[in-house]
């Protein structure tokens, strides 16, 4: 039982590259999210899903891309990656909201 | 606008020193989290407090929710340094386009 896990570990981008970071669970979760974390701010909520084929925004969606094609998948899309997007970025599960959440381990990106 | 406050922002003790961390809002919370992320993982969560003025404990951590539900804190009774993390309040408003947001957390660090 792996819980919630996210490839890459880490990845650098030049600007104006493009990438997907991954996300899997196996706890059978509705709920997934992705948040951004950078110093001093706290995480932020990019976009969420509470179930497959619905996806919705967070608080800083911009830049970003989702889809959520199974229960078990909840990729970001950057589409053209900017120096502003360098950030740890951690997905989450809950079983039925936001209320109790398991998090990944995260992904460091830094792009230049 | 950090919708959540904490403070301290960095703390750092002795080992057996007791501490206690805050998390205020100007607004009323439907409930509230606590988690705890170590360097290079995700946050996980210590507790969810949900009724004016409850108190719930976790071995040596007592977390305390406002009588108005617009604040809460963590005490830690004797300090040990496993404790070290950051500590992140955050609230989920399910009505409110299922935002959650997090606060910018307190740093401990708890010297041997």
């Amino acid at each position: 039982n792996a819980g919630v896990t996210q490839t890459p570990k880490f990845q650098v981008l030049k600007t104006g590259q493009s990438m997907t970071l991954q996300c899997a669970q196996d706890m059978n979760h509705e709920y997934m999210s992705w948040y951004r974390q950078d110093p001093g701010m706290g995480l932020r909520l990019i976009h969420y899903s509470v179930g497959a084929g619905i996806t919705d925004q967070g608080e800083v969606p911009n830049g970003y891309n989702v889809s959520r094609s199974t229960t078990e998948d909840f990729p970001l899309r950057l589409l053209s990656a900017a120096p502003s997007q360098t950030s740890v970025y951690f997905c989450a599960t809950s079983g039925t909201s936001a209320y109790e959440q398991y998090f990944g381990p995260g992904t460091r990106l830094t792009v230049t | 606008t950090q919708l959540l406050e904490q403070s301290p922002q960095f703390l750092s003790i002795q080992e057996g020193e007791n501490l206690t961390v805050y998390c205020n809002s100007s607004s009323v919370f439907s409930s509230l989290q606590w988690y705890r992320q170590e360097p290079g993982e995700g946050p996980v969560l210590l507790v969810t407090v949900v009724t004016g003025g409850e108190v719930k404990k976790l071995k040596r951590l007592t977390f305390q929710f406002g009588d108005a539900r617009k604040d809460s804190s963590l005490h830690i009774t004797a300090a040990q340094p496993g404790d070290t993390g950051l500590y992140l309040c955050a609230r989920f408003m399910p009505y409110n386009n299922n935002d959650m947001r997090f606060g910018a957390g307190t740093r401990l660090t708890v010297k041997p």
